[in-house]
Order: structure tokens, then sequence, then C-alpha cells
């Protein structure tokens, strides 16, 4: 069974470029949510997209906006990055959305805003 | 006021200890509990979850609910020094996961 993966493992931008992640989500699972984690934070929730549908947002601005594909697979998109937007991003799949489906996470993409 | 609050320690104890990690929460409502363990530079790794109150076992790990109290709490028994790693309390409510702060634990041989 082949977990979560993300893309790329690290990444550096400067402040006003745009950004793509990516996430395979683990085989089987159809939902796939996005955290952004701050040095000594715990996970903070962006968004949650259910076969294919955005249902559930933090509160994140608009230009963090993604996709979620056929194969629930995902992207997180930010545009105009700024300084703070440094960060662990964090891609968790589950097997179906609710309470009683945990979240399984990737090992994350670490961004830097310079 | 947050919906999961964590004590962020951190934490270390001996080789052998039994260690508490507590997180406190805002709504008696919310019934889907977890703790992850997260070691440096990876993602999340689901420890224990549990539903409604009570207590769970797995091994060494122990997950306790206490819904009057708003309470949740991880029992580590004989912890070990791969335990140590940072220990993240989440909760779940209307399609989202909330997330303590984390309590760093360090287990010293």
């Amino acid at each position: 069974e082949t977990g979560v993966t993300q893309s790329p493992t690290h990444l550096i931008k400067t402040r006003g470029q745009q950004v793509t992640l990516r996430c395979s989500s683990q085989s089987g699972h159809n939902t796939v949510s996005w955290y952004q984690q701050a040095l000594g934070q715990g996970p903070q929730f962006i968004f949650q997209y259910y076969r294919e549908e955005e249902n559930g947002r933090g509160n994140f601005p608009p230009r963090f906006s993604g996709l979620q594909f056929p194969n629930y697979s995902s992207e997180l998109n930010v545009n105009a990055l700024e300084l703070d937007d440094s960060a662990l991003y964090l891609c968790a799949s589950s097997l179906d959305q609710g309470g009683d489906s945990p979240l399984h996470f990737g090992n994350g993409t670490r961004l830097t805003v310079t | 006021q947050k919906e999961v609050e964590q004590d962020p320690g951190p934490l270390s104890v001996p080789e052998g200890a039994i260690v508490s990690l507590n997180c406190t929460y805002s709504n008696s409502a919310f019934q889907y509990f977890m703790w992850y363990r997260q070691y440096s530079r990876k993602g999340p790794e689901l420890l224990m979850y549990t539903y409604s109150s009570g207590n769970k076992e797995d091994g060494r790990f122990t997950a306790q609910v206490d819904k009057s109290s708003k309470y949740i709490s991880l029992f580590i028994r004989d912890s070990q020094p791969s335990d140590s790693a940072t220990y993240l309390c989440a909760i779940y409510n209307f399609n989202k996961f909330y997330f303590g702060s984390g309590t760093k634990l360090n287990v010293k041989p």
C-alpha cells in the first residue's frame, strides 16, 4: 500500500512569485486536505477536497487555491507569495470525509519565501 | 478561544518513565479525538484514534478522553529514546481537523 507522497520536498521562492505543490493520496482514499505548519506550531487547516470538490476551508486568503483530480491526487497553489508563507505544507488523505476517517499525512514540502 | 490547546513543553524524561501528554478542547460536542507523532523533518503519523469518551490502549500507548472535563490524554508506558518526537493532539468538527501546537518529548537513555 503506497502512502501519501508530496513533491517537491523543498522549494525556495521569492516574494510575489507563485508556487504549486503536488500530492498523491494513499491508495483507496478519496479525500485530500492541505495544512500549513509553521515552525514550532501544529498544522493549520487550509482546505479539504472530497471527490474533486472543495468542501471545507480554513482561515486562509483566496490566493491559496487547490485542485483535486479524478485519481484523487491534488495540488495546492499559492499566488503572490509573502514572507509569512514560509512553512511546511502538509498534504493528508483519508478514506472518506468525516471524523471517523483519520488523516494520513505525507512528509510535506518545505517552502521558503525570501 | 482555540478549539484545542496543548502544553508545548518541552518534556524531558528518563528512559522507562511513564509519560503523560494532555490537551484541552473547547466544545463538549466534539466526538473524534486523535493523537499524532511527528519526528523531525517528517509528516505527522497517526498513533491513536478515539471516538467519544473512555480509554483506548495500543501496546505501550493509552489514549483517554474525559468529556466532562473536555480533556484528552496520551500515556506512554516504558518510554524509549525512539519515542522522542513532537506529539500532536487533534479533534474533528464539521469537515475540519484542529490540531494542538504539539508537545516536544525527549526521552533520555
